[in-house]
């Protein structure tokens, strides 16, 4: 059974710290990972699209790596703003569309 | 600006009694979702439109239905609500699954069964 893991559950920061989170996967089963950010009351966003391995995307404070070999990819806040606050989520799309499965997301709560 | 639209927004219905969710989309995309996501759970795909081809995902009970009349609306409709069907249902779509695209999704509405 396909299964994604998403780490840590929740992580409160201030405002201006750094942070990351996990994305973990079957590496055997790999086609496409996204990762969305849903804040509370609106609608899952989309992040990032990455397909290949050793890819890394960027939109302005926020990046994220890719490692395919070793199933894993990892999402970075720099300075975090409290308008970061949301959870995070990170879905797996397998082999030819054979699967496609969310983790459970991380919560991010920023402090002012 | 609404690219994918969920109603109602919020949900009540009674153990038992059908109830139907929809969503209606202004993306022109070919794959529409359904998803059902319980407190502090990842999302779970029931089943998915790519056009007019159903696919329903093999552990998705038969009391969940759907139908997509046309491009742009998607209904779920619920047969018989248990109290273990409250959550939140999401839609979403996406221009072709096996692109490995992004999906886009509506707001959800959280089902409450009494």
């Amino acid at each position: 059974i396909l299964n994604v893991e998403q780490s840590p559950q929740s992580l409160h920061v201030q405002e201006g710290d750094s942070t990351n989170f996990t994305c973990s996967f079957p590496s055997s089963n790999f086609y496409a990972l996204h990762w969305y950010r849903w804040e509370t009351a609106k609608s899952p966003e989309a992040l990032f699209v990455m397909t290949l391995n050793g890819d890394e995307k960027k939109k302005g404070r926020i990046s994220a790596t890719l490692n395919t070999k070793e199933g894993y990819s990892y999402l970075y806040i720099k300075g975090s703003q409290p308008e970061d606050s949301a959870t995070y989520l990170c879905d797996l799309l397998g082999q030819a569309g054979t699967a496609l499965i969310f983790g459970k997301g991380t919560t991010l709560s920023v402090s002012s | 600006d609404a690219m994918v639209i969920q109603n109602p927004r919020y949900q009540v219905t009674q153990f038992g009694k059908p109830v139907t969710l929809s969503c209606s989309q202004t993306l022109n995309h070919n794959v529409m979702y359904w998803y059902q996501q319980k407190s502090s759970q990842a999302p779970k795909l029931l089943f998915h439109y790519y056009d007019k081809d159903f696919n329903n995902e093999a552990d998705t009970p038969d009391n969940f239905q759907s139908r997509r009349p046309n491009t742009s609306f998607c209904f779920l409709d619920i047969r018989s609500p248990g109290l273990g069907d409250a959550a939140m249902y999401l839609c979403a779509t996406s221009r072709d699954r096996l692109a490995g695209g992004e999906q886009f999704f509506g707001p959800g509405t959280r089902l409450t069964v009494l």
